[in-house]
């Protein structure tokens, strides 16, 4: 069975913190993806990155960067330099080769404040 | 990038009535959409996968009679919610998922009063 955990519920920082992200994960899929998906308070899902269990390289974009390490069955997410436009709900998610349903970790509730 | 296009993004509707909600993929032909629900500060739940040209899958707990859910094209799937209640307020929202990437429409906030 698919599990996405994501321990933090809310998280609460000043702007130009910076703040990571945990996520947790249980597949026996070996070939499977990694999501991250931003949901401002629109509800719209904005998709961040996309990750395959082949891949372990470590990404930067701008102010993001992701941590993906198979060893802990992590793909953790920090965002530096904090911006109050940073704060949504942030998912996690995780889909495999073989069943292509996402599965969505619980979320964490990022509030940045000025 | 692959679009999913979701319609209504806001629906009100009495007690007793039916709604439906479409979901078009605009750049890519689904043969599998997903329709998730989320209650307001909780996660996105996966309600059923919707197959083009057969019967969608449910997953554990959801109504199938209350939910219908039809994917008559490779490029629209539909869900109705049947006799809608209050409990059944909530955010829907659908994605399809050429090639393990996942995208998703803008979702639909409905409210039953």
């Amino acid at each position: 069975a698919q599990k996405v955990t994501q321990a933090q519920t809310e998280i609460s920082v000043v702007e130009k913190e910076d703040v990571t992200l945990d996520c947790v994960y249980e597949t026996r899929d070996t070939t499977y993806y990694l999501f991250w998906y931003k949901q401002p308070p629109s509800g719209e899902l904005v998709f961040l990155i996309r990750r395959n269990s082949f891949d372990e390289q470590n990404e930067i974009s701008g102010r993001y960067s992701w941590n993906f390490q198979k060893s802990t069955s992590s793909f953790n997410f920090t965002i530096t330099a904090s911006q109050v436009v940073d704060s949504a709900v942030y998912f996690c998610a995780l889909t495999t080769y073989n069943t292509d349903k996402l599965i969505f970790g619980t979320g964490t509730r990022l509030q940045v404040f000025p | 990038g692959a679009v999913v296009s979701q319609h209504p993004s806001r629906v009100i509707c009495k007690s007793g009535t039916s709604v439906k909600i479409e979901c078009r993929s605009l750049d890519f032909q689904a043969t599998t959409m997903f329709w998730y629900r989320q209650f307001p500060k909780q996660s996105l739940m996966l309600m059923a996968t919707s197959n083009e040209g057969s019967k969608a899958t449910y997953e554990q707990g959801v109504e199938k009679d209350k939910f219908l859910i039809n994917h008559a094209s490779l490029t629209l799937s539909t869900l109705t919610v049947t006799s809608a209640h209050p409990e059944d307020s909530s955010f829907y929202i659908c994605s399809a998922s050429p090639d393990l990437w996942a995208f998703f429409g803008q979702g639909t906030r409905l409210t039953v009063v």
